[in-house]
């Protein structure tokens, strides 16, 4: 089992939709976790950081869910330049300390 | 420019050659990451450091790579006989913090391709 598994993908939406990433992980003591985007032939960058509350910017929200080891990303009114590469990253605790590992990635083609 | 910096930016070489990429991360970042990614995936972890401490390598990771950070600020990893699948591009991400590491920030990226 991979450690960060993500939505395979790609999705395709019209401008104005709302779609949403789902995101598990599997080392129960990871601690935090964010959102990446990635386009192409660019290197990630963070989006968001996701707290256990919950979290929102603009049109983004992040959710956590630690029982379930289960992260979400909703973007809602989607936009054109929102086609990009959305990355789930996890902080895992490891033997050696904390390690930052990715998902494999869920691409969005927003379509006008 | 502060941020993460990597060279080459690019890299073609020979099969069987040896190459050897350089990492600069942000200054005050004591943590040190090398991914590989391949077209459609998600950055794949190699390494990572603390300081001059590599503390994790991956399995993915055979014998022929080697990463080093000798004064806990610069990296390097080199790839001896390099091989056809070796091709893909290697990122280097800083991050701050030990207990907690906050958010990585990536270079740019060495695109390798071995012919």
């Amino acid at each position: 089992r991979k450690e960060v598994e993500q939505d395979p993908g790609p999705f395709n939406v019209p401008e104005g939709a709302t779609v949403a990433f789902n995101c598990t992980y599997s080392n129960s003591a990871s601690q935090s976790f964010f959102w990446y985007r990635q386009d192409c032939r660019k290197e990630p960058k963070l989006l968001m950081s996701v707290y256990s509350s919950g979290n929102e910017d603009g049109r983004f929200t992040a959710q956590l869910n630690r029982a379930s080891q289960y992260i979400s990303l909703l973007i809602r009114d989607s936009k054109l330049s929102d086609s990009a590469t959305y990355l789930c990253v996890v902080n895992a605790l490891t033997t050696g300390g904390f390690k930052t590992i990715f998902g494999a990635g869920t691409r969005l083609f927003v379509k006008a | 420019d502060t941020g993460v910096s990597q060279n080459p930016r690019h890299k073609i070489t020979k099969r069987g050659q040896n190459v050897t990429f350089r990492c600069d991360p942000i200054s005050e970042h004591n943590r040190l990451y090398w991914y590989r990614q391949t077209l459609g995936q998600g950055p794949e972890f190699l390494t990572y450091f603390q300081n001059e401490a590599q503390l994790e390598k991956s399995r993915l990771l055979s014998d022929r790579f080697s990463a080093e950070r000798p004064k806990g600020s610069f990296s390097t990893l080199e790839i001896q006989r390099t091989e056809q699948g070796d091709s893909a591009m290697y990122l280097c991400a800083s991050s701050l913090g030990a207990a907690s590491p906050t958010e990585a920030f990536f270079g740019q990226g060495t695109r390798l391709t071995v012919v």
